[in-house]
């Protein structure tokens, strides 16, 4: 199992401005993924995070937008720039310990006015 | 890319009575597995199945594969209020990766 500490909880933000989001993990691993899920939808895997190298964005997400660091293996960022009212969502941070089985951090919930 | 369609959105039920969601896949799935997601809060892994066929059953809850592992199904029997929240399938995303794609969910109200 993996615990993933995930900051902040939730932000109202300025449109035009960005939000770093953090997720901590509580053990190595090799794989982090961010997914999107808007009130009342499901989830969409925003991108990879690879430790080493650039993430891996899914179609409809570009790293301008959506930057991702991974210094190590047991932490990544999110960073929402330029942000304007249709960025309003939950963000997730998201690990495979190896099972095959997604832990999810608490989620980030982000408003933007 | 992979998807799985889930069915329904929501469903309403009375306490004590069952629940079932749906999980359809146009193409053959290697695994796939299902998650719970109480209001408020974040998914929390469920099961894996991997095997035509499979049944695995946790407690009230069954879980099932289909032969040809296209689809697969979640019945709740007896459904309680702290059942309540939206259950999500997940295939692994196309091109042979292990990385969760999700279904829509299906949203248990469950009314006392």
């Amino acid at each position: 199992s993996a615990v993933i500490s995930q900051k902040p909880s939730r932000d109202i933000c300025q449109r035009g401005t960005s939000l770093t989001i953090q997720c901590q993990v509580d053990s190595q691993v090799t794989m982090m993924f961010w997914y999107r899920q808007q009130p009342g939808q499901s989830l969409t895997l925003i991108a990879t995070a690879n430790q080493g190298s650039e993430a891996t964005y899914e179609s409809g997400f570009v790293i301008d937008k959506f930057p991702i660091s991974r210094p190590n293996l047991t932490f990544s960022t999110l960073t929402v720039s330029n942000m304007s009212p249709e960025d309003s969502s939950i963000y997730l941070c998201s690990v495979d310990t190896g099972s095959n089985e997604a832990f999810f951090g608490q989620g980030t919930r982000l408003t933007v006015v | 890319g992979q998807q799985v369609m889930q069915i329904p959105q929501y469903q309403h039920v009375q306490e004590g009575e069952d629940f079932t969601t749906y999980c359809n896949s146009s193409t053959t799935l290697s695994n796939i597995q299902w998650y719970k997601q109480r209001p408020g809060g974040h998914p929390v892994f469920l099961i894996q199945l991997v095997k035509s066929g499979e049944v695995k059953k946790q407690k009230r809850l069954t879980f099932q594969f289909g032969e040809a592992k296209k689809n697969s199904s979640l019945h709740i029997t007896a459904t309680q209020t702290t059942d309540v929240g939206t259950y999500f399938c997940a295939g692994p995303k196309a091109g042979g990766s292990y990385i969760p794609t999700f279904g829509r969910g299906t949203s248990l109200i469950v009314h006392p």
